[in-house]
């Protein structure tokens, strides 16, 4: 399965942007790029997902490189509330679908 | 309803007994997802069916554990025998098939004494 490579954690002031990297190098040409989020004590949360193009959603953008080897979750003005570890995934690109997880970063927002 | 369903959200159990966690989740939905979380760790993924049929089952620890689907609905994980290291927030998630949005449910936190 392909492997992400994200920071362990990043810091961010609230009402500002945060830029969340992922290094993925060894992506395929199917594999799509997903991202989900888990806030405490709760499951994971779809976030947003993308192919080739940069995606806009009312959650945040992803911005993808052009070699797709490496893409970037926006959040335009952090709240509070985002505050969780937020998972980059290659999602499988054989038969079942499934998502393998990675460690995460995990997001602060300070107020 | 509205989400994927996990029941129970807490259940401790003595080593050595067997539990059953059950998930429901969102009608209509074909694919079903089971993981793992341990304590300050990523997700762990056990296993997949699609209906009732478990095409990729690589992700089951040991064979104390097992799984199944029945009306291409609820599904069970029954965990045998069961040991501390079992110990852990077990999620499910559904999805249409093939979908690109998988929705988790809150979890089952199992805890081994």
């Amino acid at each position: 399965d392909a492997k992400t490579t994200q920071p362990n954690s990043m810091e961010s002031n609230e009402e500002e942007p945060v830029h969340l990297p992922c290094n993925h190098s060894t992506i395929s040409g199917t594999d799509y790029i997903h991202w989900y989020r888990q806030l405490p004590s709760q499951g994971p949360e779809y976030v947003i997902h993308g192919l080739t193009s940069n995606v806009n959603n009312r959650m945040a953008s992803l911005a993808i490189a052009e070699d797709r080897k490496s893409s970037t979750l926006i959040l335009h003005r952090a709240t509070l509330r985002d505050a969780a570890v937020y998972y980059c995934i290659l999602r499988d690109s054989g038969n079942t679908g499934k998502l393998i997880f990675g460690q995460g970063t995990t997001l602060q927002v300070k107020p | 309803g509205a989400g994927v369903s996990q029941s129970p959200s807490n259940k401790v159990t003595e080593k050595g007994k067997d539990v059953e966690l059950r998930c429901d989740p969102i009608s209509g939905h074909t694919a079903l997802y089971w993981y793992r979380q341990s304590l300050g760790q990523g997700l762990e993924f056990l296993i997949y069916f699609q209906g009732n049929s478990a095409p990729d089952k690589s992700g089951l620890p040991s064979d104390r554990f097992s799984a199944e689907r029945t009306g291409g609905s609820v599904s069970t994980l029954t965990i045998q025998r069961t040991q501390q290291e079992d110990s852990a927030v077990y999620l499910c998630a559904s999805g249409e098939v093939w979908a690109n949005v998988l929705t988790f449910g809150a979890g089952s936190r199992l805890t081994v004494l």
